[in-house]
C-alpha cells in the first residue's frame, strides 16, 4: 500500500478555510485517494475521494497535484465542530480495498 | 438509521475472559471490516469478509481473535483469553465491491461507531 505523510497537527480559526496536506509519493496508477475524518470517540467519517481531478461535494473540496503526489483537502469555512482527526489514505482494488491509515493531522478550529 | 452498527459499545472484561464483538453493516453492502484502534493511533485492518468468505487476515490477528459472517450478513468478533493489550476500540466497516475484475475500486467505506474493549 501507499503510505501517506500528514503533519500531525493544525489550527484554524472559525470561518476560515481549512487546508490540510498529504503527500503520497509512492501512490500508483489505479489508487485513489480518500480523506476521512474522526471525531473523538466516534467511527472515521468518510468526506471525500478522487483519482487525479479535483473533486467538490457538501463537505470539501479535494485537490490532487497533476503528478498525484500530493493533495490538499480543503474544507471552506471551518465550524468548531470540524475538530477532528483528518486521515488521508491511497487505495485501489490490489489491496482490496481495506484502508491503511496513518496518524492523521489533528485539526483544531479555534473561535 | 441505515448505517453500520456495533454492539455494545462498551465492554469492560477482566483478563482471560472471552468477549463477543457484533457489527451489522449497511444491507446492501458486500464487503465487511474490522479494524482495531489503539489511542492516539489510527485504525489498524484486521480482517475483511467479501460476503461470507473471509478473505483476508492481518498478522496482528492471533490465533484468540476469531471472525465470522455467517450467511453474508452480520459478523461477529470474538477474543479469546483477553489480554490488557488487547484494550482497544474495535471498529467495523462496510462497503459495496465491484469486485477486483471490475478494475478499479471506489467504494467508500463507512464505519461503524465502534465497540471500545477495555481489559482489567
Amino acid at each position: 500500500d501507499a503510505k501517506t505523510t500528514q503533519p500531525p497537527s493544525m489550527d484554524c480559526a472559525e470561518g476560515r478555510a481549512a487546508n490540510l496536506p498529504c503527500n503520497h509519493s509512492t501512490i500508483s496508477g489505479n489508487e485513489y485517494v480518500y480523506w476521512y475524518r474522526q471525531i473523538h470517540s466516534q467511527g472515521p467519517q468518510y468526506i471525500i475521494h478522487g483519482l487525479k481531478n479535483n473533486e467538490t461535494n457538501e463537505m470539501a473540496s479535494l485537490i490532487i497535484t497533476e503528478d498525484r503526489k500530493s493533495s490538499t483537502l480543503i474544507l471552506p469555512h471551518a465550524t468548531l465542530r470540524d475538530t477532528a482527526v483528518y486521515y488521508c489514505i491511497v487505495r485501489g482494488y490490489t489491496n482490496a480495498g481495506k484502508s491503511t491509515f496513518g496518524d492523521g493531522t489533528t485539526l483544531t478550529v479555534k473561535p | 438509521d441505515t448505517g453500520v452498527s456495533q454492539d455494545p459499545r462498551h465492554k469492560i472484561t477482566k483478563r482471560g475472559q472471552n468477549v463477543t464483538f457484533r457489527c451489522d453493516p449497511i444491507s446492501e453492502h458486500n464487503r465487511l471490516y474490522w479494524y482495531r484502534q489503539t489511542l492516539g493511533q489510527g485504525p489498524e485492518f484486521l480482517t475483511y469478509f467479501q460476503n461470507e468468505a473471509q478473505l483476508e487476515k492481518s498478522r496482528l490477528l492471533s490465533d484468540r481473535f476469531s471472525a465470522e459472517r455467517p450467511k453474508g450478513s452480520f459478523s461477529t468478533l470474538e477474543i479469546q483469553r483477553t489480554e490488557q493489550g488487547d484494550s482497544a476500540m474495535y471498529l467495523c466497516a462496510s462497503s459495496l465491491s465491484w469486485g477486483e475484475l471490475a478494475g478499479l475500486e471506489t467504494y467508500e467505506q463507512y464505519f461503524g461507531p465502534g465497540t471500545r474493549l477495555t481489559v482489567t
